[in-house]
């Protein structure tokens, strides 16, 4: 299994829908995770880091389930502008490393 | 807002020749990476450096990398003799006290 995983899509999805993407991991141990957002050709760009009771900004919410080991990330009336790579990102534990998933594509259709 | 630096944006090279990257750190944090993304590939981590010392390398940093922290404010990544298959966007992070890492805008290094 991998450390990290994602489900590459793309998802296409209209203005305005909501749309949900997940990331599972491998180590039950792993303490710290986040989400990063990637446009073709930049650097990542933290978009939240997720906490055990979940968080929400704007129309961002991040989710952690320890038990399936997954962490979710949804997006409420997407916007053109939200279209870009989704990267999910979690540390592996007693290490300094950082693992990334492949990245979730998102394109949002006017 | 302070932010991670890289030069150069662009680097092109020949086949053997040695590349230095250079990183600034956004200022008070204490924990430095460099990540490595092959085009249409996902970021791989390089190394993480922390009180003037490799603390992680991944198996992709093998003794053609190096990196150093020759002053107080620059972060290099040192590629002694390059690959074609080196070609790829690095891109170095800073991270302070909490958890979350920044990136810098990365640089294209283009191995002919």
């Amino acid at each position: 299994r991998k450390e990290v995983e994602q489900d590459p899509g793309p998802f296409n999805v209209p203005e305005g829908a909501t749309v949900a993407f997940n990331c599972t991991y491998s180590n039950s141990a792993s303490q710290s995770f986040f989400w990063y957002r990637q446009d073709c050709r930049k650097e990542p760009k933290l978009l939240m880091s997720v906490y055990s009771s979940g968080n929400e900004d704007g129309r961002f919410t991040a989710q952690l389930n320890r038990a399936s080991q997954y962490i979710s990330l949804l997006i409420r009336d997407s916007k053109l502008s939200d279209s870009a790579t989704y990267l999910c990102v979690v540390n592996r534990p007693g290490t300094y490393k950082y693992i990334f998933g492949t990245g979730t594509r998102l394109k949002v259709l006017a | 807002e302070p932010e991670v630096t890289q030069t150069p944006s662009h680097q092109v090279t020949q086949m053997g020749q040695e590349v230095i990257l250079r990183c600034v750190p956004i200022s008070n944090h204490l924990y430095f990476y460099w990540y490595r993304q092959i085009l249409g590939q996902k970021v791989e981590f390089l190394v993480s450096f922390y009180n003037n010392e490799i603390s992680e390398k991944s198996e992709i940093f093998d003794d053609q990398f190096s990196v150093e922290r020759p002053d107080g404010s620059n972060f290099t990544l040192k590629i002694r003799s390059t690959k074609l298959e080196d070609s790829a966007m690095y891109f170095c992070a800073s991270k302070g006290q909490s958890y979350e890492q920044y990136f810098g805008p990365g640089t294209r290094l283009t191995v002919t």
